[in-house]
């Protein structure tokens, strides 16, 4: 799998969109970019993948850059229940699920 | 979303005892389930993939023969930390793969062992 780098924290003011961008360098064509949150002694949880399009949600919006590289995930108005560990992970989409995780980048939102 | 729980929440268990942490997929069916540990301030660690009907496959470096899972049915997997040591105290998740496109992953809620 291909390595992903994050900054390691991050703070954003409540109610202002929060940036959390993803380095991919070495991602393979076949590669997709998952976003995941753990927020503290929970369960990680799902956000968003892409291929190559920018996607939407209702959580975030993922930015890919056209050379695949990096990636940016948009959190439209933070508020402090997103403050949490945010992973960046790429993974081949036939590998069965299998998660490996980085370091991430905690986020602070703050009031 | 579908739901994945873990049991118990939390364990204290003295050291040289065994342990055991139940998985359960409780709205869909998982052939497959996860094992992660993750440690305080650190990322988590995969550990193994169960697999229903057959022997998980272990990560390099994990000990299989210490860290036993079996998966007895699609819905549940257990993975047993046998002969605890403090060492061994972490917070333990596990996941399963959705059935819709295999693309996201449910998380159980975590399991905190403490070996005293």
């Amino acid at each position: 799998d291909a390595k992903t780098t994050q900054p390691p924290s991050m703070d954003c003011a409540e109610g202002r969109a929060a940036n959390l961008p993803c380095n991919h360098s070495t991602i393979s064509g076949n590669e997709y970019v998952y976003w995941y949150r753990q927020i503290h002694s929970q369960g990680p949880q799902y956000i968003i993948h892409g291929l190559k399009n920018n996607e939407t949600n209702e959580m975030a919006s993922l930015i890919i850059t056209e050379d695949r590289k990096s990636s940016t995930l948009i959190l439209p108005h933070a508020t402090l229940r997103d403050t949490a560990v945010y992973y960046c992970i790429v993974r081949d989409g036939n590998q069965g699920g299998k998660l490996i995780f980085g370091q991430g980048t905690e986020l602070s939102v703050k009031p | 979303g579908a739901v994945v729980s873990q049991h118990p929440s939390r364990v204290i268990c003295k050291s040289g005892t065994s342990v055991k942490i139940e998985c359960r997929s409780l709205d869909f069916q998982a052939t497959t389930m996860f094992w992660y540990r993750q440690f305080p301030k650190q990322s988590l660690m995969l550990m193994a993939t169960s697999n229903e009907g057959s022997k998980a496959t272990y990560e390099q470096g994990v000990e299989k023969d210490k860290f036993l899972i079996n998966h007895a049915s699609l819905t549940l997997s257990t993975l047993t930390v046998t002969s605890a040591h403090p060492e061994d105290s972490s917070f333990y998740i596990c996941s399963a793969p959705g059935t819709s496109g295999n693309y996201e992953q449910y998380f159980g809620p975590g399991t905190r062992l403490t070996v005293t």
